[in-house]
């Protein structure tokens, strides 16, 4: 059982150069989202999705576009990349039927904007 | 204006006594808390959640307090455990409406000494 599988693990990027993260379950959870985690910092949501076709923007979306074509894959896109984005990127996914569902996270993607 | 204030960024505890990490909360709509612990280049697991209308939540080694009126909650891990060290954060999910997602504070870094 895979659970949440993030790919790359590791990337080193050049400003301006763009990339893919990507993120897949094989839990078929309806909920899947992307959080980024800066150095002495929390998890913070860049966007979700509630389901296949439906996505939104969270507290610290811009500088990345989401889309959510089916119900395993839940791919980070970053168009034009810039030093202020090095982080560790992690996805999740959670079933939806239940409030109180916990999210299920990926072991990251770490990137470094040079 | 961080909404979820764990304001101890480190605790050191002999193995075998209590642990109590504490989380501090300033937005009082939220319908579950949610701690989560993390050992270094993995993802964040979840541990246990307590429901806004309960004071207490307890599963195993690990109880969770809630007190509404000081918007204040707290972790106890008893006995603590050498594979207890690890990250600890305090969240809170918003659901509904079609929003989802965890606001998570900085973290605790717990470490259990022999």
């Amino acid at each position: 059982n895979a659970g949440v599988t993030q790919t790359p693990k590791f990337q080193v990027l050049k400003t301006g150069q763009s990339m893919t993260l990507q993120c897949a379950q094989d839990m078929n959870h309806e909920y899947m989202s992307w959080y980024r985690q800066d150095p002495g910092m929390g998890l913070r949501l860049i966007h979700y999705s509630v389901g296949a076709g439906i996505t939104d923007q969270g507290e610290v979306p811009n500088g990345y576009n989401v889309s959510r074509s089916t119900t395993e894959d839940f791919p980070l896109r970053l168009l034009s990349a810039a030093p202020s984005q090095t982080s560790v990127y992690f996805c999740a996914s959670r079933r939806g039927d239940k409030a109180n569902q916990p999210q299920h996270f990926g072991d990251g993607t770490r990137l470094s904007i040079l | 204006d961080q909404q979820v204030k764990q304001n101890s960024p480190s605790l050191s505890v002999q193995e075998g006594r209590i642990s109590i990490l504490n989380c501090d909360y300033t937005n009082s709509m939220f319908d579950y808390f949610l701690w989560y612990k993390k050992y270094p280049a993995e993802g964040p697991t979840f541990l246990i959640s307590i429901s806004s209308i309960k004071d207490k939540n307890e599963d195993g080694r690990f109880t969770v307090f809630l007190n509404k009126s000081a918007k204040h909650l707290s972790l106890h891990i008893v006995p603590s455990q050498p594979g207890d060290s690890a990250v600890y954060f305090c969240s809170y999910g918003r659901w509904g409406g079609g929003a989802d997602g965890l606001t998570f504070g900085k973290g605790t870094h717990l470490i259990i000494q022999p």
